[in-house]
């Protein structure tokens, strides 16, 4: 199985401030066809998990241009422009490569 | 507007079985593949099944392998979640989501089961 592993964050972090987090598989996730297969959710106080960042770097529609997400094909961040109260919440990433899908254990980020 | 809606949860006994049902609707539900994943009380997520358009492909992580039963009614836009013989460690929030190409991006809000004697 591939492993997915997140860093944490220096939380709280100081709104307006940016917020890196990292994630790193034991495999790359880089598919022959050219795409990486990782992926962002964001899990809010009480709702569902919601994807942010798919194929690496692409963002989902409507959400905001203050997030972006890079990488190689094992080592990955999510950046976070100018945090804002709305950001707070529960951060996973997630490789669709093969089965079993897996994701990584959580990166929590809280606002001062 | 795309909404998954699960149900069915609740509280069961070890070595029961329940199922859950997730209504689709705002899209073509017979072009998508389906998954549910689900979250142990402050816990993080875990894929638990998917099916494909047509319900004949289906997986399963080891976790719910051989337990577990993924199945679709694609002309009541349905998916279902069949689990047989259940442990305290299955207790978690039930997630029903779309597929689209290699990305979850549709999650319904959950449905919460508990097994416990």
């Amino acid at each position: 199985d591939i492993v997915m592993t997140q860093g944490a964050l220096p939380n709280p972090v100081p709104s307006g401030e940016s917020a890196s987090i990292t994630c790193q598989s034991s495999k790359s996730l880089l598919h022959s066809n050219g795409k990486t297969y990782l992926n962002w959710y964001l899990q809010r106080p009480g709702q569902s998990p919601q994807l942010l960042i798919y194929w690496m770097s692409t963002r989902a529609s409507g959400v905001s241009d203050r997030f972006s997400g890079s990488g190689s094909g094992t080592d990955f961040t999510l950046k976070i422009s100018s945090v804002e109260a709305e950001d707070v919440g529960v951060y996973y990433c997630q490789q669709f490569l093969e089965y079993p899908l897996t994701f990584g254990s959580g990166t929590k980020l809280e606002i001062k | 507007e795309v909404q998954l809606v699960e149900s069915g949860g609740g509280l069961v006994q070890p070595g029961r079985s329940l199922k859950l049902s997730c209504a689709a609707s705002g899209f073509t539900f017979s072009n998508y593949y389906m998954a549910w994943v689900r979250q142990a009380p402050k816990k993080g997520l875990e894929w638990v099944a998917t099916i494909s358009t047509s319900g004949s492909r289906t997986y399963y992580p080891d976790s719910v392998k051989g337990r577990f039963t993924i199945s679709r009614d694609n002309a009541k836009s349905s998916l279902y979640l069949q689990m047989n013989s259940l442990k305290s460690e299955d207790t978690a929030t039930y997630y029903c989501a779309r597929y689209y190409s290699s990305f979850l991006d549709y999650w319904g809000q959950g449905v919460m089961v508990t097994v416990s004697s």
